[in-house]
């Protein structure tokens, strides 16, 4: 099983949006309603902030979003803060039963 | 305060064994399915496995990549998971973090437990 494609990087400054994408196969995206996304702050553990492709954990801002369009994930950050800084890392169920990472994004904050 | 804490980390040479825990605070470990994860140095994420629950007689599941060396297990006397890893490599080398699988979803994480596999 081949890990899920992510960008190595985005950027951007307090107050704008990015989004982040995670494309993966029919045998895991692509079939799955189980999508989930982590943040993982410097030396810190990941964090569930996305799951099941849209829904928030309760204590998760209403800045983060997710969604999937066939193959391909998308999680959105709206409103940039410093504090958003870090690893984000999308994970997807698979067709045999086994669980996928993509390879994580590093976002900087301007 | 729901909470996972990993121990049983350390340094071991090639080839050699090294079983790592899960405890479960603030909840019933027993009751959910556990993951355990891995992360290299500087980098990503890689999903090891997955012990289910009694309930569903402790069905495993393993990372293709993986299987045949690494084994998980419960104890439910200690409220905990285990992980055992065998014929470790070099390349093992990374903080491994078990998690609760809260459906299909980890959620919480423990610290991570760092494995150093080097002569």
């Amino acid at each position: 099983q081949s890990a899920l494609t992510q960008p190595p990087s985005v950027s951007g400054s307090p107050g704008q949006s990015v989004t982040i994408s995670c494309t993966g196969t029919s045998s895991d995206v692509g079939s799955s309603n189980h999508v989930s996304w982590y943040q993982q702050p410097p030396g810190t553990a990941p964090k569930l902030i996305i799951y099941d492709v849209s829904n928030r954990p309760s204590g998760v801002p209403d800045r983060f979003s997710g969604s999937k369009s066939g193959n391909t994930a998308s999680l959105t950050i709206s409103g940039l803060q410093a504090e958003d800084e870090g690893d984000y890392y999308c994970n997807s169920y698979t067709t045999s039963i086994t669980w996928v990472f993509g390879g994580g994004t590093r976002l900087t904050v301007l | 305060e729901v909470q996972l804490v990993e121990s049983g980390g350390g340094l071991v040479l090639p080839g050699g064994s090294l079983k790592l825990s899960c405890a479960g605070s603030g909840f019933i470990l027993s009751g959910s399915a556990v993951h355990w994860v891995r992360q290299a140095s500087g980098k990503g994420l890689e999903w090891i496995g997955r012990i289910r629950d009694k309930a569903n007689n402790y069905v495993t599941s393993y990372a293709a990549s993986l299987k045949g060396r690494f084994t998980i297990s419960r104890d439910e006397s200690k409220n905990a998971a285990c992980l055992q890893m065998s014929g470790l490599k070099t390349e093992d080398t990374a903080v491994y973090y078990c998690t609760r699988g809260d459906f299909w979803r980890f959620d919480p994480w423990g610290q991570g437990t760092l494995v150093t596999v080097s002569s």
